[in-house]
């Protein structure tokens, strides 16, 4: 079975400070798929990120950075210099590459409050 | 490129009654997922269509739920006789077959579901 944690249920930061959101989870495919999404106020999801569990290399894409450690099981994203539109929920979720593994195990998601 | 939709936003209804949604894919989007969000948490995976065939359904897909997807284009979820519990966000997402790896999934705004 498939698990994503993320043990922060609410975080509130002031604007343009760093904030990083964390996300650990449980899987036992050799070949999986690791994803952060964002729900904003509106409620829709918006697609962030994949990594690919063989590709460990860490990016940067702008305020956004990802953080993908397989010997600690653990995807944690950051922002830097937040802004107010960034306030929204955050979900970590979970893929394998064939049959039932395709669908999406999400974690219970990280609200995102940035103040002015 | 038109993302996905989904009709209708929100319905109110009578516990007892039956409701359809209806999501629209992205345009020759051949994969076609539905989720069920309840507040503060995750979305859950229910079920996922191939084209017009219905390939994985969770154990929490009642026999009063059922999808369809007739032509491998819009989809349908109808539930029947709902209850209470019902009450929900249902979430429905789209993906392209890829080559070699899974596929990434973008989400509709949703059909937020209130059963009186």
């Amino acid at each position: 079975a498939q698990k994503v944690t993320q043990a922060q249920t609410e975080i509130s930061v002031v604007e343009k400070e760093d904030v990083t959101l964390d996300c650990v989870y449980e899987t036992r495919d050799t070949t999986y798929y690791l994803f952060w999404y964002k729900q904003p106020p509106s409620g829709e999801l918006v697609f962030l990120i994949r990594r690919n569990s063989f590709d460990e290399q860490n990016e940067i894409s702008g305020r956004y950075s990802w953080n993908f450690q397989k010997s600690t099981s653990s995807f944690n994203f950051t922002i830097t210099a937040s802004q107010v539109v960034d306030s929204a929920v955050y979900f970590c979720a979970l893929s394998g590459s064939s049959g039932s593994a395709r669908q999406l195990t999400f974690g219970s998601g990280t609200q995102l409050t940035v103040l002015p | 490129d038109t993302g996905v939709s989904q009709d209708p936003r929100h319905k109110i209804t009578k516990r007892g009654q039956n409701v359809t949604f209806r999501c629209d894919p992205i345009s020759e989007h051949n994969r076609l997922y539905w989720y069920r969000q309840t507040l503060g948490q995750g979305p859950e995976f229910l079920t996922y269509f191939q084209n017009e065939a219905q390939l994985e359904k969770s154990r929490l897909l009642s026999d009063r739920f059922s999808a369809e997807r007739p032509k491998g284009s819009f989809s349908t979820l109808e539930i029947q006789r709902t209850e209470q519990g019902d009450s929900a966000m249902y979430l429905c997402a789209s993906s392209v077959i890829p080559s070699g790896s899974t596929d990434t999934q973008y989400f509709g705004p949703g059909t937020r579901l209130t059963v009186l």
